[in-house]
């Protein structure tokens, strides 16, 4: 079956303007994570949508950063008054439920200018 | 808190060599350990994960890892590798309670011919 898809692939945005950035989890996977990586780093948790529980919003970096899940299905994240130390690649992960195996997207390269 | 160590940011090897990456963690209780995989250009995938019983774990690739909780590691090992296992390995540990993951900053294993 399909796996975790993103999009868009690559965003090249301007420093203050706002980006929106979509996952698509594997149909009937509860669970649904965010992480950014930085050029040479790891993993960052971000936040954790698990089914209709209050999302886990314990890694967002700041304010400007927000999510929503629509059901099991579509999350976007969104980053507004991007900055440039926003400039990373945003994975997607869903797993069937919390503590299994997580399915990661292709990722969202963002670069703000 | 939990904590993942990967001491080593880079190994080259030569192909045909055995190789250990390195992981320890920190954590007061009960962990789940996962090792995964990101191949150039390509998204995260699960190599192998530790969840209860045998300490040592087989994955993917011809890779294993052992679970040593006294010495809190789970250090991943291949006894041959191969010019494709070129990637960046993360480790990652959860607590067997919660549902946030926490991964390593990454071990770059480049393989030499």
């Amino acid at each position: 079956g399909a796996g975790v898809s993103q999009s868009p692939s690559n965003k090249v945005t301007e420093k203050g303007k706002d980006v929106e950035l979509r996952c698509d989890p594997i149909s009937g996977h509860t669970a649904l994570y965010w992480y950014r990586q930085r050029l040479g780093q790891g993993l960052e948790f971000l936040i954790y949508f698990q089914g209709n529980s209050a999302p886990d919003k314990s890694g967002l970096p700041s304010d400007r950063f927000s999510a929503e899940r629509t059901g099991e299905s579509v999350s976007t994240l969104t980053i507004q008054r991007t900055q440039q130390e926003d400039s990373a690649v945003y994975l997607c992960a869903s797993s069937l439920g919390s503590g299994e195996t997580q399915y990661f997207g292709p990722g969202t390269r963002l670069l703000v200018l | 808190a939990q904590s993942v160590t990967q001491l080593d940011s880079q190994v080259p090897v030569f192909e045909e060599a055995p190789v250990e990456l390195r992981c320890n963690y920190s954590s007061s209780v009960s962990v789940y350990l996962f090792w995964y995989v990101q191949y150039p250009n390509q998204g995260l995938q699960l190599l192998l994960k530790y969840l209860s019983g045998s300490t040592l774990v087989k994955g993917i690739n011809g890779f294993e890892a052992e679970f040593n909780k006294s010495q809190t590691s789970f250090h991943l090992r291949k006894p041959s590798v191969h010019i494709s296992d070129t990637a960046e390995y993360f480790c990652a540990v959860k607590k067997s309670s919660a549902s946030k993951i926490i991964f390593g900053s990454g071990t770059r294993l480049s393989i030499r011919p």
